[in-house]
């Protein structure tokens, strides 16, 4: 059965820094890729970042751009979110998922067939 | 970047009724467009991939069809585990990008 746990949501101050984990269980976590999506309250979902399965290509939304970086440890099974600088607009329920291709090129065409439960980020002073 | 617009944003049905969710999208995206359901509480749920295809397991009841801009997601016959928030994604190109949803609730 294929598991994804994530971890490390919390309270954090804008600015600060924050890393979300996830543990990945009941598939080969090295042959695919792996994304991170959000939903902020009250809102839908809305795509962050995605990593290739050997971390070779990485691929942000705009609005993350320069501050997240995603990173994955295949030996760990796991896949990581670093938010540095976070802002208010942050805070969101953000959910570890794992994508039906091994890599992200620019052209996708493909699906998110597993997510996690998610971990909750809360951005304030 | 690709918008994707959904509609309605909220509709309410009875059990049994036949459902209709409509999404468009702001550019051309061939048949890479997939349909997710999400409840509260829960993590969200892959029910239509590449605009028609079901994802094994999903119910017969849920279709998906469409090409090129517009979209259709199908309930033929909605079921009380149904009543959930439905959600389009282009699979296009990256940046990948969701629709705004649509809350299906019970009238």
């Amino acid at each position: 059965e294929v598991q994804l746990v994530e971890s490390g949501g919390d309270l954090v101050q804008p600015g600060r820094s924050l890393r979300l984990s996830c543990a990945a269980s009941g598939f080969t976590f090295d042959d695919y890729a792996m994304h991170w999506v959000r939903q902020r309250p009250g809102k839908g979902l809305e795509w962050v970042s995605g990593i290739s399965w050997n971390s070779g290509s990485t691929v942000y939304a705009d609005s993350v751009k320069g501050r997240f970086t995603i990173s994955r440890d295949n030996a760990e099974n796991s896949l990581y979110l670093q938010m540095n600088s976070p802002r208010p607009e942050d805070t969101a329920l953000y959910y570890c998922v794992k994508d039906t291709k091994s890599i992200v090129p620019k052209q996708w065409l493909g699906h998110f067939d597993y997510w996690g439960q998610g971990t909750l980020v809360t951005v304030s002073s | 970047d690709i918008q994707m617009t959904q509609s309605p944003s909220s509709l309410s049905a009875s059990v049994g009724d036949r459902v209709t969710i409509t999404c468009r999208a702001s550019q051309r995206i061939s048949n890479y467009l997939n349909w997710y359901q999400h409840k509260p509480g829960k993590a969200p749920k892959v029910l239509i991939h590449t605009a028609s295809s079901l994802q094994s397991g999903v119910p017969s009841r849920f279709s998906g069809s469409g090409s090129g801009t517009d979209f259709t997601l199908t309930i033929s016959s909605l079921q009380p585990e149904d009543f959930a928030t439905y959600y389009c994604q282009q699979a296009y190109t990256t940046p990948l990008t969701f629709g705004g949803g649509t809350n299906v609730e019970i009238k």
